[in-house]
């Protein structure tokens, strides 16, 4: 079965500062996505980013980037120039057809 | 991007009452569809997997009986929460995916919350 661990429940960074959420994942399949969501305090799934684990290169998305270590079964997110619009549970998650969520990290921007 | 609606954002009912809820794509047709389930300041849980036309695949642990889950039509999937308790109040999200192929994106709804008194 595939899990999907977040080591850190919560996180801070300073506004404008760079912030890395980590993530790892266990399967033994070799083709597969992974994916960031925000969930805000309205609890609606936003998509950060996504990456497709036969892709080498490293997805981004604006201020987003994430670092793939395929063979570690390592997913982080990066985040740079943090905004506080950015507060939020972020979700790493595994998925191809259903999904899987990590258990979260809790980000809290300070201004 | 596309957009998927539940109804209701929330809802409470009475122990022993069922309540049903929807979960429509409005702009894309769904071929499957996912519900789940969230806990106070825990992570999303997937409780069931719809397939239009089909019966659902529940999760390990998911009683089918207490979570009926309906696909009917492309664009609907329902879950009715049978004889509720108040161990189901929960935060109850779906998800639709326009396709199956292997680039297609999963959409979700805003969620329902469940109180059960």
């Amino acid at each position: 079965a595939q899990t999907v661990t977040q080591s850190q429940p919560e996180m801070s960074v300073q506004e404008a500062e760079t912030v890395t959420l980590s993530c790892t994942y266990d399967t033994s399949e070799s083709d597969y996505y992974l994916f960031w969501y925000k969930q805000p305090p309205s609890r609606q799934m936003i998509l950060v980013i996504r990456q497709e684990a036969y892709k080498q290169q490293n997805a981004t998305e604006n201020r987003f980037s994430v670092n793939f270590q395929k063979a570690a079964k390592s997913f982080s997110l990066k985040i740079s120039d943090s905004q506080l619009g950015d507060a939020a549970m972020y979700f790493c998650a595994y998925g191809y057809n259903d999904m899987r969520f990590g258990a979260g990290t809790r980000l809290t921007v300070k201004p | 991007g596309a957009v998927v609606s539940q109804h209701p954002s929330w809802v409470i009912c009475k122990s022993g009452t069922s309540v049903k809820i929807e979960c429509r794509s409005l702009d894309f047709q769904a071929t499957t569809m996912f519900w789940y389930r969230q806990f106070p300041k825990q992570s999303l849980m997937l409780m069931a997997t719809s397939n239009e036309g089909s019966k659902a695949t529940y999760e390990q642990g998911v009683e089918k009986d207490k979570f009926l889950i309906n696909h009917a039509s492309l664009t609907l999937s329902t879950l009715t929460v049978t004889s509720a308790h108040p161990e189901d109040s929960s935060f109850y999200i779906c998800s639709a995916r326009e396709g199956t192929g292997r680039d297609t994106e999963a959409f979700f709804g805003q969620g329902t919350r469940l109180t059960v008194v």
